[in-house]
């Protein structure tokens, strides 16, 4: 049971606007930055989003991400079928005194 | 081009000991925290260990704290982990990570290695 919870999937017609949603607490997400990670079939995962919104240089406008609270999500504006990947939240938890990640989305593109 | 290369992955029986190594280069090594992720196979990242730019501080997750030990050479921007006692727990690929918050352990994983995969046989 992961300590950051996700929707284990998530699905959408190209073109569409998907979110992928991330709850924590107040010792993780509601007290640091939240990181998104894209993993493509096969592949290592990557750095999608830092700093709750931030993208990395490369990474396109149509995903973004935001938080509220002690909760996250990353969307996914203008979907293309090179989107389909597992999608992971992480922060740092004070509890545990370490980086934590949520159990992943795995999103299909329809 | 900054990279992260992950070797040392094998077949290893249940309770032996495996070293896993990760060499650096295209960034100044000694500046950044780095870490070790690892993925089962079918399943989702778990953080198993991470140490600061200068060794002095790492942290573990509980799964493998006590059989685990990070440890970093920066003289050949080498990054290690000695794994111990090793369980079929354990199974999974082994990513190396640079932190890009400068020389803590917080902050985002902003360069991954392709893995290296342990197999335990019981």
């Amino acid at each position: 049971q992961s300590i950051l919870t996700q929707p284990p999937s998530a699905s959408g017609t190209p073109g569409q606007r998907v979110t992928i949603s991330c709850s924590g607490s107040s010792s993780n997400i509601g007290r640091d930055y939240v990181y998104w990670y894209q993993q493509l079939p096969g592949a290592a995962p990557s750095l999608l989003i830092y700093g709750n919104d931030q993208r990395p240089s490369g990474v396109p406008d149509r995903f973004s991400g935001s938080k509220s609270g002690t909760s996250a999500s990353l969307a996914i504006s203008g979907l293309r079928s090179e989107d389909e990947a597992s999608y992971y939240c992480a922060t740092w938890d004070d509890n545990v005194g370490g980086p934590v990640f949520g159990g992943g989305t795995k999103l299909t593109v329809l | 081009e900054v990279q992260v290369v992950e070797s040392g992955g094998d077949l290893v029986g249940t309770g032996g000991s495996l070293r896993l190594s990760c060499s650096a280069s295209g960034f100044s090594f000694s500046e950044h925290g780095l870490h070790w992720v690892r993925q089962a196979p079918g399943k989702g990242l778990e953080y198993v260990s991470g140490i600061n730019n200068n060794g002095a501080e790492r942290n573990y997750a509980d799964s493998v704290k006590g059989r685990f030990t990070i440890s970093r050479d920066n003289s050949k921007s080498i990054l290690y982990l000695q794994m111990n006692n090793v369980g079929t727990e354990d199974a999974a690929v082994y990513y190396c990570v640079k932190g890009d918050y400068g020389s803590g352990l917080r902050g985002a994983f902003d360069v991954w290695g392709q893995g290296t995969e342990v197999i335990v046989s019981s």
